[in-house]
């Protein structure tokens, strides 16, 4: 099993740009989560997503933030336009379907913006 | 969800055995008790997972005491590669097509190891 892809995993660009974040969860796996880190908040769950819909995106810092799931093997977080204090690491997780089944999480994308 | 307190950090010598306890006074009913484990530069990952009483896996022991408001993580004889930061993760069970999810990392407590 190649386990939860995420790219870029480097992210440099100046503020004001568009940021678009990929992520491959686990095949048949049918949760997957976008989650930020950074040193002063730890791990913040942004949204998830069950079977390609979202369900709780309360955790998206504001309206800049966006995240997508076309189909059961891609999602996207995009930032639009991004800001300096956007800068951390991003990490997808993917989990199966069946009663506490843990996450699975990828290396991360690590932004920084300008 | 049920809030969780760890100690932010702790020190232990190569070949000790390591218990990290965590804090979870308002746990529910249905809250499972799940450990992660994060290196540098990595997402975290799954170490263990339990209900009550005691489970253990080829990685580490959870022990959890009959009143479920707190839990221990036991590494035993840790190596330096098991420097990390580790999180304890109290939620609710989560249902096939529904339901809440164990969502809320802490801060962890990060293990250093010394040789």
């Amino acid at each position: 099993d190649a386990g939860v892809i995420q790219s870029p995993r480097h992210e440099v660009t100046e503020m004001g740009q568009e940021v678009t974040l990929r992520c491959k969860p686990i095949s048949g796996h049918d949760y997957l989560f976008w989650y930020r880190q950074t040193m002063m908040r730890g791990l913040e769950l942004l949204i998830y997503f069950n079977n390609n819909v979202p369900i709780d995106d309360s955790g998206m810092p504001e309206d800049r933030f966006s995240a997508k799931m076309p189909n059961a093997s891609f999602s996207t977080l995009k930032i639009q336009p991004s800001e300096p204090r956007d800068s951390a690491v991003y990490f997808c997780a993917s989990a199966g379907g069946t009663v506490n089944q843990p996450q699975h999480f990828g290396d991360g994308t690590r932004l920084s913006i300008l | 969800l049920a809030k969780t307190t760890q100690p932010i950090s702790m020190d232990s010598y190569e070949g000790q055995e390591v218990n990290i306890t965590c804090s979870h006074n308002n746990i529910a009913t249905n809250d499972y008790i799940t450990w992660y484990q994060q290196f540098p530069s990595q997402g975290p990952r799954f170490i263990i997972q339990g209900y009550k009483t005691k489970v253990t896996n080829e990685v580490a022991s959870l022990f959890i005491p009959a009143d479920r408001k707190s839990s221990t993580l036991s590494l035993p004889r840790v190596s330096l590669s098991d420097t990390a930061v580790y999180y304890c993760l109290v939620g609710d069970i989560f249902y096939s097509g529904a339901g809440s999810y164990q969502l809320t990392f802490g801060k962890g407590t990060k293990l250093s190891v010394i040789p």
